[in-house]
């Protein structure tokens, strides 16, 4: 596709439910990240993953946040036992690769909104 | 880790006029600075970005400067037009990962 995609874009659960997030990156790109977003913030970083790998999982806020990347193509963002600080906008972004001159930019998705009631 | 601050949280200026946001950086291992530009009910979009080995970046009206020494580094927005009014986020790139500031409000009255 011509950018990052995100499914869904919006997503209505209820607490103590889980939540799958999709992200679909640029065809071709080694890097992939995962970031969250809330209201007037700036996005606020997650994991990211190199191919299959994850390189990075600080940013996840708890053990019930989990994300892979299994083909080093798509990746899903998991929140198991949603709650309702968990609502905000999260936003997936890729690059061709890490670490290069051409390669660093990170393009993002337009993100999934997800409201936990 | 790393923590970039951004100032100001909102700008209004007049079409013609200028437009500066700072930001400054904590860790001096970052070495990559992009700016990105934020629509309402859009993602992120980047609008200029600079390496740590350069001090200055232009294009077009968008310019970039870096002080590695002070850890700081500002856009510079010339000429402003009415579709550049948006939320303005800078990053700091750590071992990967963007860390971004709080974002600027600039709005661009005609």
């Amino acid at each position: 596709g011509a950018g990052v995609s995100q499914s869904p874009r919006y997503k209505v659960t209820k607490r103590g439910q889980d939540v799958a997030l999709r992200c679909d990156p640029i065809s071709g790109h080694v890097s992939l990240y995962w970031y969250r977003q809330a209201l007037g913030q700036g996005p606020e970083f997650l994991t990211y993953f190199n191919y299959e790998a994850q390189q990075d999982k600080s940013g996840l806020p708890n053990d019930r946040f989990s994300a892979e990347r299994p083909e080093g193509s798509i990746s899903t963002l998991t929140i198991q036992r949603t709650e309702q600080r968990d609502s905000a906008m999260y936003r997936c972004a890729s690059s061709l690769a890490t670490g290069t001159r051409v390669g660093e930019t990170q393009y993002f998705g337009p993100g999934t909104r997800l409201l936990v009631l | 880790g790393e923590n970039v601050e951004q100032h100001p949280s909102t700008l209004s200026v007049q079409e013609g006029d200028s437009a500066v946001i700072k930001c400054t950086y904590s860790d001096s291992a970052s070495n990559y600075f992009p700016w990105y530009k934020q629509e309402l009910g859009k993602g992120p979009q980047l609008i200029i970005d600079i390496r740590s080995n350069v001090g200055e970046k232009k294009d077009q009206r968008i310019a970039v400067t870096l002080n590695k020494t002070a850890k700081h580094f500002s856009l510079h927005i010339t000429e402003t037009q009415p579709e550049d009014s948006a939320v303005y986020f800078c990053a700091a790139r750590l071992r990967g990962k963007l860390i971004f500031g709080q974002g600027t409000e600039l709005s661009v009255k005609p």
